[in-house]
């Protein structure tokens, strides 16, 4: 079985700073893990994914995220938040090889403070 | 390529009252899911179809719901016997199966039905 932990369901950034939003997973075999954005009335668009290749996966909208094994860890990073970032984010998992099902997170609220 | 299509986009209904839902998955795709999510939650995953055969259903499906997809291109998703707790959003999504090169077939999904039980 997989989960997916998610450490704050808001987050306030100021225009231009750091954007973290934090995602922890559970997976008893090795884990696909994604991120997506919600806007308000709208259904979900895939961010990025990591399928086990590079743990540093880039996004769309200048958004990356690191899978650490170590720490059970796939956090989600923009360097310099913009006003269009305010939506909800979702971080999600799967098994890997063929289909399985996605697991999805509580979520995370980013808005942004101008 | 118009994107996977939801209709309703909103249905309020009253306790008791039957619902049908519709999802137009992208064309070429012939895997469809249906997810409820309520406030403050993530998607939940329902069900989901490969072609017209459905493969698999959560425990969170009880008798109420039934969900076909009878040609394999469009599905529906039944609601018998309306409560207030199925008032939600409920979210399809398509993807594309088959294709041994690509690790992870994205799903897509559509804007959703919300539904209110009052």
């Amino acid at each position: 079985a997989q989960s997916v932990t998610q450490l704050g369901s808001h987050v306030s950034v100021s225009e231009g700073a750091l954007v973290l939003l934090r995602c922890n997973y559970s997976s008893s075999v090795p884990p696909y893990l994604f991120w997506y954005v919600q806007y308000p009335n709208q259904g979900l668009q895939l961010l990025l994914k990591y399928t086990s290749a590079a743990t540093l996966v880039k996004g769309i909208n200048g958004f990356e995220a690191e899978f650490k094994k170590s720490e059970t860890s796939f956090h989600l990073t923009k360097p310099s938040a913009h006003m269009s970032d305010a939506a909800e984010y979702f971080c999600a998992v799967s098994g890997s090889g063929g289909y399985q099902k996605v697991t999805f997170g509580t979520g995370t609220k980013l808005q942004v403070i101008p | 390529d118009t994107g996977v299509s939801q209709d309703p986009r909103h249905k309020i209904t009253k306790r008791g009252q039957n619902v049908t839902f519709r999802c137009d998955p992208i064309s070429e795709h012939n895997r469809l899911y249906w997810y409820r999510q309520t406030l403050g939650q993530g998607p939940e995953f329902l069900t989901y179809f490969q072609n017209e055969a459905q493969l698999e259903k959560s425990r969170l499906l009880s008798d109420r719901f039934s969900a076909e997809r009878p040609k394999g291109s469009f599905s529906t998703l039944e609601i018998q016997r309306t409560e207030q707790g199925d008032s939600a959003m409920y979210l399809c999504a398509s993807s594309l199966d088959g294709q041994l090169s690509i690790p992870y077939n994205e799903q897509f999904f559509g804007p959703g039905t919300r539904l209110t039980v009052l």
